[in-house]
C-alpha cells in the first residue's frame, strides 16, 4: 500500500531534549516535505526536498533541521525544542518536482513540549 | 509574496443543498492550485487540482471546484452535500518560482442533517 509513515505519533517531552520525527514514503518520491498545523494558521511549510541531498526552507524553518541521505526517508530534528514548538507535524510526499503532482500526507505526529 | 486566503472558518450547510467553501490566491504567473481534505486524527487526503485548461475540474467524492483567473479564486463546490462531507478543508498553491507550497488556513465544512 502506497503511504507516508510517520513516528511516533504522539510526543510529549520537554524544553531542549533533543529529538527526531521520523518521515518514510514507499512510493519512489523524489519531493518531500515536512509541514506544521496551528489553529488560526493552517499548514505552514518548515522544509522541503526535491531530492536527495537537496533541501530548502519553507516559511517557518528556524527551531527545525532535516536531512535527505536516501530518496525514501526525511527526518525531521529538534535539537533544542522549546514551547513554541508545540504543534500537529505532518509528513509529505509527491511525484516529480514539477509541481502539478498531489502531495500525500503521513497521519501526523502531535508533539507537546513542556 | 504569493498568498492563499480561505475567508470562511466554517461553513455550515443542509444534507442535500449545494456547497462552496471559498478559496482566493495571489501569486505570480500560472498557478497550480489544489484542494485537500482532513478529517480528524488523519492527514490531509487529495481532492482534486487545477494545473491548466477546463476552468471546471472535477475531483474525488462528487467535488469540483472552479478555476476563475480574473477574480483570482479557486471555489470547491458539490451540487448535494452529505454528512460525510463534513471535515476541515484546505485550498493550496505551489510556488513556481521557490517550489513550496503555501496553503489557506482551512475551512470546517458541517453538514447538518
Amino acid at each position: 500500500e502506497a503511504q507516508v509513515t510517520q513516528n511516533p505519533r504522539y510526543l510529549i517531552t520537554v524544553t531542549g531534549k533533543k529529538l527526531t520525527v521520523t518521515c518514510s514514503q514507499n512510493m519512489n518520491h523524489e519531493y518531500m516535505s515536512w509541514y506544521r498545523q496551528d489553529p488560526g494558521l493552517g499548514l505552514r511549510q518548515i522544509y522541503y526536498s526535491m531530492n536527495v541531498e537537496v533541501t530548502d526552507k519553507g516559511d517557518v524553518p528556524e527551531g527545525y533541521k532535516v536531512s535527505r541521505k536516501e530518496k525514501r526517508n526525511f527526518p525531521l530534528i529538534l535539537e533544542s525544542p522549546s514551547p513554541n514548538q508545540t504543534s500537529l507535524y505532518f509528513c509529505a510526499s509527491s511525484s516529480g518536482t514539477g509541481g502539478n503532482q498531489p502531495q500525500h500526507f503521513g497521519d501526523g505526529t502531535r508533539l507537546s513540549i513542556l | 509574496a504569493q498568498s492563499v486566503a480561505q475567508p470562511e472558518d466554517q461553513v455550515n450547510v443542509a444534507e442535500g443543498n449545494p456547497l462552496t467553501v471559498k478559496c482566493t490566491y495571489s501569486v505570480s504567473g500560472n498557478p497550480y492550485l489544489f484542494w485537500y481534505v482532513q478529517y480528524p486524527n488523519r492527514g490531509l487526503q487529495f481532492l482534486l487540482k487545477y494545473i491548466t485548461g477546463d476552468n471546471l475540474v472535477k475531483g474525488s467524492y462528487g467535488f469540483e471546484a472552479e478555476f476563475n483567473k480574473s477574480q483570482t479564486s479557486f471555489h470547491l463546490k458539490k451540487p448535494s452535500a452529505l454528512v460525510s462531507d463534513s471535515a476541515l478543508y484546505f485550498c493550496a498553491v505551489r510556488d513556481m518560482g521557490t517550489y513550496k507550497y503555501i496553503f489557506g488556513t482551512g475551512t470546517r465544512l458541517k453538514v447538518l442533517a
